[in-house]
């Protein structure tokens, strides 16, 4: 199985910052990589596809990129309803799999 | 508008079955694939399998802890989605989550829960 590497697993961060959440992926998975927002009590979210598309209707303040085994997510200005659990998820190969989450919090 | 509602999750006992639902509209379901995915209290996402349309053979895929255990199907003339689950262990307790799409999830219901506890 290939196993996605979050970083950090939490962070503290205030609104206006600027957060990056890393995903490495234990083998080359290409682009094939997916970014979600999971609120508590909701399902997740797909913010951004093969690693660097918006997915309609997402601010722009999100982004993505990387490809291979590295993988980035940032969230250029924290807005109050940025605070969430974000998930990487790698399609390349079955198993599905996913990061095992960043939980942003507010400072 | 797309929507997604499972049913019929609860308590169950260690050994024990359950099949949980999923309802879907709002798309055409025949031409979709189905995936199941769960996510255990307080705990990460996990991909549990799929099942391709019918067009596509309908073949299933599953992730290693749950095979041999469950089985996904579909009922496409009733737009529904079944996770049939069998030997249930402690650990299967989560909330189970129906998605569309074999590889990126755009689509979820808002899960059922499934307790396996004596």
């Amino acid at each position: 199985d290939i196993q996605m590497t979050q970083s950090p697993s939490s962070l503290s961060a205030s609104v206006g910052d600027r957060v990056t959440i890393t995903c490495q992926a234990s083998q080359d998975i290409r682009n094939y990589l997916n970014w979600y927002q999971q609120k508590p009590g909701k399902a997740p979210k797909l913010l951004i596809y093969d690693a660097s598309n918006l997915e309609s209707g997402v601010p722009s303040r999100f982004a993505g990129s990387g490809s291979g085994t590295d993988f980035a997510f940032t969230i250029s200005s924290l807005q109050p309803e940025d605070f969430a659990t974000y998930y990487c998820q790698q399609y390349d190969n079955l198993p599905v799999t996913f990061g095992q989450g960043t939980k942003l919090e507010i400072k | 508008e797309v929507q997604l509602v499972e049913s019929g999750g609860g308590l169950v006992k260690p050994g024990g079955s359950l099949r949980v639902s999923c309802a879907a509209s709002g798309f055409t379901f025949s031409n979709a694939w189905m995936t199941w995915v769960r996510q255990a209290p307080g705990k990460g996402l996990e991909w549990i399998g799929r099942i391709s349309s019918k067009a596509d053979a309908g073949t299933t895929d599953y992730a290693a802890p749950v095979k041999g255990r469950f089985t996904i199907s579909r009922d496409d003339s009733k737009n529904t989605l079944y996770l049939q689950m069998n030997s249930l262990k402690t650990d299967d307790t989560a909330l189970y989550y129906c998605t569309t799409n074999r590889r990126t999830f755009l689509f979820w219901g808002q899960g059922v829960l499934v307790t396996v506890s004596s």
